[in-house]
């Protein structure tokens, strides 16, 4: 079964400064891999996803992430974040055998 | 506009009693799920449901049950032998099972709390 970490529970930052929310998984299998963003008492709404292709995929609101086989790794990168970033950022994967399994989440907090 | 509605907002259980949260679909989607949000702990899944009139336990089923007797429906009733109910109840759907790389679409949550 596949697993999902998420390394840091808090990130803070500057606005205007750079961040990278870091992901790993574990599967045995090839995977699918989400990011998903939670603003306060609200539902999740997917950010980017990769499937296949390209291991560089860019999704909405300036965010990227790149998958990384050898490492098991799916970071979130954005180059500068502004205020309305502050928000909590879910990792997820599935694969061929198992539904979709989240990480504990991480929460980005983007200070003036 | 299509998407997913859960209701109510904010939902208020005595001790002994059932609940039901409400979790509507438009998209026609096959597939619904419902996750359990405790703070530090991401989304923990309760039940799914790939078609009509079947569903799956997830990996937290004990103390709820669910029904799928439409496509577009998927209630999940929190029972008197759930003890720590309160919590943050998300419903999603997909057009088919994860296993296809489905995204899941979410509603906006249902806060659950014990009086």
């Amino acid at each position: 079964a596949q697993s999902v970490t998420q390394l840091d529970s808090q990130v803070p930052v500057f606005e205007e400064a750079p961040v990278e929310l870091r992901c790993n998984y574990s599967s045995s299998v090839s995977v699918y891999l989400f990011w998903y963003v939670q603003y306060p008492n609200q539902g999740l709404q997917l950010l980017l996803k990769y499937l296949s292709g390209s291991t560089l995929v860019k999704g909405i609101n300036g965010f990227e992430a790149e998958f990384n086989k050898s490492q098991t790794s799916f970071h979130l990168r954005k180059p500068s974040v502004h205020i309305s970033d502050t928000a909590e950022y879910f990792c997820a994967v599935s694969d061929r055998s198992s539904d979709m399994r989240f990480g504990a989440g991480t929460r980005l907090t983007v200070k003036p | 506009d299509g998407g997913i509605t859960q209701s109510p907002k904010y939902l208020f259980r005595k001790e002994g009693q059932n609940v039901t949260l409400s979790c509507e679909q438009n998209l026609n989607h096959d597939a619904m799920y419902w996750y359990r949000q405790d703070p530090g702990q991401g989304l923990r899944l309760i039940y799914y449901s790939q078609i009509v009139n079947d569903f799956q336990k997830g990996d937290i089923a004990e103390g709820y049950s669910v029904s799928r007797e439409k496509k577009e429906s998927f209630p999940l009733t929190v029972t008197s032998a759930q003890k720590n109910p309160t919590a943050f109840y998300l419903c999603a759907s997909s057009t088919s099972s994860g296993i296809s790389g489905a995204i899941q679409y979410f509603g906006a949550g249902t806060r659950l709390s014990v009086l």
